[in-house]
């Protein structure tokens, strides 16, 4: 089985950056999938770390600890548009797709 | 457009009854994946199909039931329905191997049972 957790609600101001964490612990593993989630819309795929590190894409990166069973996504230069839920994603079955996403965190960017 | 296609975009039913939610596939994508999302939940993840098999299932109500045609669409039977199951329905595909592209989804079915 998959226990994921997420802190529920973060907030941040338009321009700074935010670190939005994820710990788990999964049987199997292949990776761990980012997505962000506007609300009443269908999640949208941000990133995804197979090996340790951090891997950046833009003003979004995302980081794997694999020993630790940790993740953190960093956003940087926060925009409005960015206010949505994101949600980690431990990839676990056998063609490395994840089907058990995390509780999710709601990001909020204040002006 | 994603390339994942589900119909209907919305569906008002009464208390006891049965609805059929569709899903097409990104082309070429053999992996579909059924969530519910109901207000302000996380995604909760119902079943999953592999070229029209069963392939993973989760916390999917007896009263749920799915399956992918051999052209690939999937279907999600929702029966005896209950107010509790007016929710966000998803679905998603992925390609056959774990290529880091992850899922793609659809833009949902909201269900509302009155």
């Amino acid at each position: 089985g998959q226990n994921i957790d997420q802190p529920t609600e973060m907030t941040a101001t338009e321009g700074a950056i935010v670190q939005i964490n994820c710990t788990y612990q999964t049987s199997g593993f292949n990776g761990l999938f980012w997505y962000q989630q506007h609300a009443g819309e269908a999640p949208t795929f941000l990133s995804y770390n197979v090996l340790d590190g951090l891997e950046e894409k833009g003003r979004f990166s995302s980081f794997l600890s694999r020993s630790k069973g940790y993740s953190y996504l960093l956003l940087k230069e926060l925009q409005m548009k960015d206010s949505a839920s994101y949600l980690c994603a431990p990839g676990g079955d056998n063609y490395g797709q994840n089907f058990v996403f995390g509780p999710g965190t709601r990001l909020s960017v204040l002006p | 457009d994603s390339g994942v296609t589900q119909t209907p975009k919305h569906l008002i039913t009464a208390t006891g009854q049965r609805v059929t939610l569709r899903c097409s596939p990104r082309s070429g994508d053999l992996s579909v994946y059924w969530y519910q999302q109901s207000l302000d939940q996380g995604l909760q993840f119902l079943i999953q199909y592999y070229n029209g098999e069963e392939r993973a299932k989760g916390n999917i109500l007896e009263r749920f039931s799915a399956q992918q045609f051999p052209d690939l669409h999937s279907e999600l039977n929702l029966s005896s329905l209950e107010l509790g199951d007016s929710a966000l329905y998803f679905c998603a595909s992925s390609t056959q191997t774990g290529t880091g592209d992850g899922y793609t989804f659809g833009s949902g079915t909201r269900l509302t049972v009155v």
